[in-house]
């Protein structure tokens, strides 16, 4: 089975360019989270999508990100204009159903704003 | 080496000791906490987690210790291998279901030969 993807796995942009990262979690997961690690500091919680609907959008920055999973299976994070403090790792995570505990992380995207 | 009391950001220890990673949770109502290993290029891993009603849970070589007194979490690592060289996180939730973990600091653990 395979695990969660994220893609791109780097991406540079200049800032005030657009970027979006997608998701794919694993099939049949209906719970999908999007984490960010900024600067080596911790892993902070952006959003939560069960299915295609957003259940917690409570840690989303600003809005310059913007979040969409339709069809309730891939995910997309699209940061627009993105800046630099947008820099950091794009984590996604996937959990097959609510009481199901372990969340299995995607290998998460670097973006670097320039 | 090992290492106990306040969280460090790194820990360095020869392979074959104990490794002793501690981590301060932010929520008395949390009741499921869960230790991620991360290593360079890849997500967070699931190590071995803990419900709030136990204080001591062990996986193979792996052992985490729960204080709600003080709000406090530590991850064992016997006999530390160098593939054991990571960042390690403490994640905690106030549910166990259907809400996102709130991840405490990472500590980056560096084992020699």
């Amino acid at each position: 089975e395979a695990g969660v993807t994220q893609f791109p796995s780097h991406s540079v942009i200049e800032k005030g360019q657009t970027v979006t990262l997608r998701c794919d979690p694993i099939s049949g997961h209906d719970n999908l989270y999007w984490y960010r690690r900024v600067m080596g500091k911790e892993i902070k919680f952006l959003l939560h999508f069960v299915k295609e609907s957003k259940q917690d959008e409570s840690g989303m920055p600003n809005n310059r990100f913007l979040a969409e999973r339709t069809g309730g299976t891939y995910s997309t994070l699209k940061v627009q204009p993105a800046e630099l403090e947008d820099s950091g790792v794009y984590f996604c995570a996937s959990i097959l159903l609510t009481g199901r505990t372990e969340a299995f992380f995607g290998q998460g995207t670097r973006l670097t704003v320039v | 080496g090992e290492s106990v009391g306040l969280h460090l950001p790194t820990l360095s220890v020869q392979e074959g000791d104990n490794s002793i990673i501690n981590c301060a949770y932010s929520n008395s109502a949390s009741d499921y906490f869960i230790w991620y290993k991360q290593e360079s290029g890849k997500g967070p891993q699931f190590i071995i987690d803990i419900r709030s009603n136990m204080d001591k849970r062990q996986g193979q070589r792996v052992t985490v210790l729960l204080n709600k007194t003080v709000k406090h979490l530590s991850l064992q690592i016997a006999a530390t291998q160098p593939g054991d060289s990571a960042v390690y996180f403490c994640a905690e939730k106030f549910r166990p279901a259907g809400t996102a973990l709130i991840f405490g600091k990472g500590t980056t653990l560096s084992v020699s030969s």
